[in-house]
């Protein structure tokens, strides 16, 4: 039974047109996250909803929106997309302390052309 | 702002020796923990280990243990009796009381040699 898990695993998809990454997490956290990984394999915080409410936001693009219907789901969203958003994007959820580990979905792959 | 550095982009060791992995980090803050992940070719992030800043003793799972300093704001991480299945880039990654988040380091490549 899968923790957290998030579909598409890939996406291949032509600039300008707009995508969402759907994620799903049933380890009854209050916290969800995306985060980017680039092609230099750096991991950087996208956002960050806690219980439905959005507590962080990493100065990205507004034409990436995230979406949280409940607690469970954080899904994302990416309007008129550049070849630039290719990356991998990792969902991943923990309960609010910060001794908790996070646990990550398998990624999606973006690739733009 | 807090900043985790890693400064050994790639790393490579025999299988059954010891390697070490070097993790730096700059904070302001007395309370946090680190954390050391495994991302393997499967691309899946993997937690190895974990430290609680306010534990004076080292972490230890298995074959892999820590080697934290706090007053260097160091975080070092040991595999002991290199496997195969240890080849992954593994990422250093700080979690401060202030925000929700973990900051990561940029990572450093094991590989390990038969």
């Amino acid at each position: 039974d899968t923790a957290v898990s998030q579909t598409p695993k890939y996406l291949v998809t032509q600039m300008g047109n707009d995508k969402s990454i759907k994620c799903e997490q049933n380890l009854g956290h209050d916290t969800m996250y995306w985060y980017k990984q680039d092609s230099k394999k750096f991991l950087k915080i996208m956002f960050s909803y806690n219980n439905k409410e959005l507590i962080i936001n990493e100065t990205v693009p507004n034409r990436f929106s995230p979406k949280s219907p409940d607690k469970a789901h954080l899904n994302l969203h990416i309007n008129s997309l550049e070849l630039g958003d290719s990356a991998v994007y990792f969902c991943a959820s923990s309960q609010q302390t910060m001794n908790t580990e996070a646990f990550f979905g398998q990624g999606t792959r973006l690739t733009v052309v | 702002a807090q900043t985790v550095t890693q400064s050994q982009p790639e790393m490579s060791v025999q299988e059954a020796e010891t390697v070490t992995l070097s993790c730096t980090y700059d904070t302001s803050e007395s309370d946090y923990y680190l954390f050391w992940y495994k991302q393997p070719p499967s691309r899946q992030m993997i937690l190895v280990i974990r430290q609680e800043a306010y534990k004076q003793q080292n972490a230890t799972e298995n074959r892999f243990s820590v080697n934290f300093q706090k007053a260097a704001k160091s975080f070092s991480l040991k595999i002991s009796d290199s496997q195969l299945g240890d080849a992954a880039m593994y990422f250093c990654a700080y979690h401060g009381g202030a925000t929700n988040k973990l900051i990561f380091g940029t990572g450093t490549l094991l590989a390990v040699q038969p």
